[in-house]
Protein backbone atom coordinates (compact mmCIF):
# COMPACT_ATOMS: atom_id res chain seq x y z
CA UNK A 1 0.00 0.00 0.00
CA UNK A 2 1.17 3.36 -0.70
CA UNK A 3 1.52 5.50 2.33
CA UNK A 4 3.92 8.13 4.35
CA UNK A 5 4.59 7.23 7.78
CA UNK A 6 5.22 9.56 10.74
CA UNK A 7 6.77 8.02 14.29
CA UNK A 8 5.84 8.96 16.79
CA UNK A 9 2.44 9.91 16.42
CA UNK A 10 2.15 11.94 19.57
CA UNK A 11 4.42 12.66 21.84
CA UNK A 12 5.21 15.10 24.73
CA UNK A 13 8.17 16.75 26.04
CA UNK A 14 9.88 19.10 28.43
CA UNK A 15 11.55 22.53 26.87
CA UNK A 16 15.08 21.64 25.38
CA UNK A 17 15.30 17.68 25.36
CA UNK A 18 15.95 16.42 21.65
CA UNK A 19 13.83 14.98 19.32
CA UNK A 20 13.59 13.51 16.14
CA UNK A 21 10.22 13.11 14.31
CA UNK A 22 11.12 10.10 11.49
CA UNK A 23 8.99 10.23 8.07
CA UNK A 24 9.23 8.00 5.37
CA UNK A 25 7.65 6.82 1.87
CA UNK A 26 6.47 4.26 0.14
CA UNK A 27 6.31 5.24 -3.85
CA UNK A 28 9.83 6.99 -4.63
CA UNK A 29 8.68 10.21 -4.54
CA UNK A 30 11.41 12.86 -5.35
CA UNK A 31 9.76 15.56 -3.06
CA UNK A 32 9.04 15.65 0.41
CA UNK A 33 8.06 18.40 2.77
CA UNK A 34 7.30 19.26 6.52
CA UNK A 35 4.67 21.31 7.54
CA UNK A 36 3.03 22.18 11.18
CA UNK A 37 -0.80 23.34 10.86
CA UNK A 38 -1.66 25.40 13.82
CA UNK A 39 -5.60 26.75 14.60
CA UNK A 40 -6.55 29.77 12.21
CA UNK A 41 -3.25 29.30 10.20
CA UNK A 42 -3.47 26.39 7.88
CA UNK A 43 -0.38 24.20 7.21
CA UNK A 44 3.26 26.21 7.16
CA UNK A 45 5.93 24.36 5.27
CA UNK A 46 9.26 24.13 7.51
CA UNK A 47 11.80 22.37 5.06
CA UNK A 48 11.32 21.00 1.89
CA UNK A 49 13.49 18.47 0.04
CA UNK A 50 13.98 18.30 -3.58
CA UNK A 51 15.79 14.80 -4.02
CA UNK A 52 18.44 13.30 -2.38
CA UNK A 53 20.88 15.96 -0.05
CA UNK A 54 19.03 18.73 -1.31
CA UNK A 55 16.66 20.53 0.93
CA UNK A 56 15.69 24.10 0.99
CA UNK A 57 14.04 26.19 4.15
CA UNK A 58 10.06 26.77 4.06
CA UNK A 59 8.30 29.27 5.64
CA UNK A 60 8.96 28.74 9.60
CA UNK A 61 12.04 26.76 9.45
CA UNK A 62 13.44 28.56 12.92
CA UNK A 63 14.54 25.97 15.51
CA UNK A 64 14.02 22.76 13.02
CA UNK A 65 16.46 20.73 11.38
CA UNK A 66 15.90 18.35 8.34
CA UNK A 67 18.22 15.50 6.79
CA UNK A 68 17.71 13.74 3.23
CA UNK A 69 20.26 11.05 3.41
CA UNK A 70 17.95 8.52 1.33
CA UNK A 71 14.99 9.34 -1.03
CA UNK A 72 12.18 7.43 1.21
CA UNK A 73 13.29 9.28 4.79
CA UNK A 74 13.14 12.81 5.68
CA UNK A 75 13.14 13.15 9.56
CA UNK A 76 12.75 16.64 11.19
CA UNK A 77 14.50 17.65 13.95
CA UNK A 78 14.03 19.66 17.51
CA UNK A 79 17.31 20.41 18.38
CA UNK A 80 16.20 22.41 21.70
CA UNK A 81 12.41 22.17 21.53
CA UNK A 82 10.03 25.08 22.99
CA UNK A 83 6.86 26.04 23.96
CA UNK A 84 6.35 27.59 20.83
CA UNK A 85 6.61 23.95 19.06
CA UNK A 86 3.65 23.07 20.28
CA UNK A 87 1.91 21.85 17.12
CA UNK A 88 0.58 19.09 14.78
CA UNK A 89 3.17 18.17 12.18
CA UNK A 90 2.50 16.60 9.05
CA UNK A 91 5.51 14.84 6.81
CA UNK A 92 4.58 14.71 2.91
CA UNK A 93 5.86 13.28 -0.18
CA UNK A 94 5.09 13.60 -4.36
CA UNK A 95 6.06 13.28 -7.83
CA UNK A 96 6.98 16.28 -9.46
CA UNK A 97 4.24 18.78 -10.05
CA UNK A 98 2.14 16.05 -8.86
CA UNK A 99 -0.54 15.82 -5.28
CA UNK A 100 0.61 15.51 -1.99
CA UNK A 101 0.65 12.36 -0.25
CA UNK A 102 0.30 13.54 3.74
CA UNK A 103 1.50 11.10 7.05
CA UNK A 104 -0.99 10.60 9.59
CA UNK A 105 0.17 13.35 11.61
CA UNK A 106 2.33 14.22 14.90
CA UNK A 107 1.02 15.65 17.67
CA UNK A 108 3.44 17.13 19.80
CA UNK A 109 3.44 18.83 23.14
CA UNK A 110 6.57 20.63 24.65
CA UNK A 111 6.13 21.54 28.04
CA UNK B 1 2.62 35.57 1.39
CA UNK B 2 -0.38 33.23 2.38
CA UNK B 3 -2.78 32.91 -0.07
CA UNK B 4 -6.22 34.34 1.36
CA UNK B 5 -9.60 32.01 1.37
CA UNK B 6 -12.88 32.93 1.78
CA UNK B 7 -15.30 32.34 3.07
CA UNK B 8 -13.63 31.03 6.53
CA UNK B 9 -17.01 28.73 6.98
CA UNK B 10 -20.03 27.69 5.41
CA UNK B 11 -22.74 26.00 6.74
CA UNK B 12 -24.92 23.66 4.39
CA UNK B 13 -28.25 21.92 4.02
CA UNK B 14 -27.24 18.44 1.84
CA UNK B 15 -28.12 19.28 -1.73
CA UNK B 16 -27.09 23.12 -0.93
CA UNK B 17 -23.88 24.43 -3.23
CA UNK B 18 -20.86 26.05 -2.47
CA UNK B 19 -18.30 28.13 -3.57
CA UNK B 20 -14.38 28.85 -1.93
CA UNK B 21 -12.37 31.03 -3.44
CA UNK B 22 -8.22 31.32 -2.96
CA UNK B 23 -6.70 34.55 -4.16
CA UNK B 24 -2.58 35.20 -4.03
CA UNK B 25 -0.67 38.30 -4.34
CA UNK B 26 1.43 36.45 -6.41
CA UNK B 27 1.51 35.20 -10.30
CA UNK B 28 0.43 31.52 -9.95
CA UNK B 29 1.96 28.47 -11.43
CA UNK B 30 -0.48 25.80 -10.08
CA UNK B 31 -3.04 25.47 -7.49
CA UNK B 32 -3.67 22.21 -5.23
CA UNK B 33 -7.19 22.03 -3.36
CA UNK B 34 -7.17 19.63 -0.58
CA UNK B 35 -9.35 18.47 2.07
CA UNK B 36 -9.24 17.52 5.39
CA UNK B 37 -11.16 15.88 8.27
CA UNK B 38 -10.99 16.49 11.82
CA UNK B 39 -8.41 14.51 13.31
CA UNK B 40 -6.94 13.14 9.78
CA UNK B 41 -4.53 14.07 6.73
CA UNK B 42 -5.14 16.21 4.54
CA UNK B 43 -6.59 14.63 1.18
CA UNK B 44 -5.54 15.65 -1.93
CA UNK B 45 -8.93 16.91 -4.21
CA UNK B 46 -7.30 18.31 -7.82
CA UNK B 47 -4.46 20.15 -9.13
CA UNK B 48 -4.75 22.69 -11.65
CA UNK B 49 -1.24 23.57 -13.22
CA UNK B 50 -2.49 25.61 -16.38
CA UNK B 51 -4.08 29.44 -16.57
CA UNK B 52 -7.56 28.94 -17.52
CA UNK B 53 -8.07 25.04 -17.03
CA UNK B 54 -10.63 23.69 -14.84
CA UNK B 55 -11.19 20.29 -13.23
CA UNK B 56 -13.95 18.40 -11.63
CA UNK B 57 -14.60 14.87 -10.68
CA UNK B 58 -18.28 13.91 -9.32
CA UNK B 59 -20.08 16.70 -7.94
CA UNK B 60 -16.55 18.68 -7.25
CA UNK B 61 -14.89 20.80 -9.97
CA UNK B 62 -12.22 24.09 -9.92
CA UNK B 63 -11.25 26.65 -11.88
CA UNK B 64 -8.12 28.40 -11.93
CA UNK B 65 -8.10 32.40 -13.29
CA UNK B 66 -3.84 32.89 -13.69
CA UNK B 67 -4.74 36.20 -14.64
CA UNK B 68 -6.29 37.47 -11.29
CA UNK B 69 -4.14 34.97 -9.49
CA UNK B 70 -7.12 32.91 -7.93
CA UNK B 71 -9.15 29.95 -7.98
CA UNK B 72 -12.62 28.90 -6.97
CA UNK B 73 -13.56 25.40 -5.73
CA UNK B 74 -17.20 24.55 -6.16
CA UNK B 75 -19.35 21.84 -4.34
CA UNK B 76 -22.42 20.69 -5.58
CA UNK B 77 -25.43 19.57 -4.55
CA UNK B 78 -23.47 18.66 -1.07
CA UNK B 79 -23.40 15.41 0.72
CA UNK B 80 -23.26 15.09 4.58
CA UNK B 81 -19.48 13.33 3.19
CA UNK B 82 -18.19 17.04 2.18
CA UNK B 83 -17.97 18.37 5.91
CA UNK B 84 -14.75 19.17 6.52
CA UNK B 85 -11.99 21.97 6.15
CA UNK B 86 -10.91 22.81 2.56
CA UNK B 87 -7.34 24.56 1.77
CA UNK B 88 -5.83 25.49 -1.14
CA UNK B 89 -2.01 25.35 -1.78
CA UNK B 90 -0.77 27.89 -4.04
CA UNK B 91 2.48 27.64 -6.27
CA UNK B 92 4.12 30.75 -7.46
CA UNK B 93 6.43 30.73 -9.59
CA UNK B 94 10.09 31.19 -7.28
CA UNK B 95 9.24 28.42 -5.52
CA UNK B 96 7.55 26.15 -8.46
CA UNK B 97 5.07 23.36 -8.98
CA UNK B 98 6.06 21.47 -5.25
CA UNK B 99 6.92 24.39 -2.64
CA UNK B 100 3.24 25.11 -1.61
CA UNK B 101 1.89 27.89 0.10
CA UNK B 102 -1.35 27.08 2.09
CA UNK B 103 -4.25 29.63 3.07
CA UNK B 104 -5.85 29.62 6.84
CA UNK B 105 -8.55 27.10 5.69
CA UNK B 106 -12.43 26.94 5.09
CA UNK B 107 -14.65 24.99 7.55
CA UNK B 108 -17.46 23.85 5.80
CA UNK B 109 -20.32 21.64 7.80
CA UNK B 110 -23.32 20.06 5.56
CA UNK B 111 -26.39 19.48 7.67
CA UNK B 112 -28.86 16.58 7.08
Amino acid sequence: EAQVTQNPRYLITVTGKKLTVTCSQNMNHEYMSWYRQDPGLGLRQIYYSMNVEVTDKGDVPEGYKVSRKEKRNFPLILESPSPNQTSLYFCASSPPRGEQFFGPGTRLTVL
Amino acid sequence: QQPVQSPQAVILREGEDAVINCSSSKALYSVHWYRQKHGEAPVFLMILLKGGEQKGHDKISASFNEKKQQSSLYLTASQLSYSGTYFCGTGDLSGGYNKLIFGAGTRLAVHP
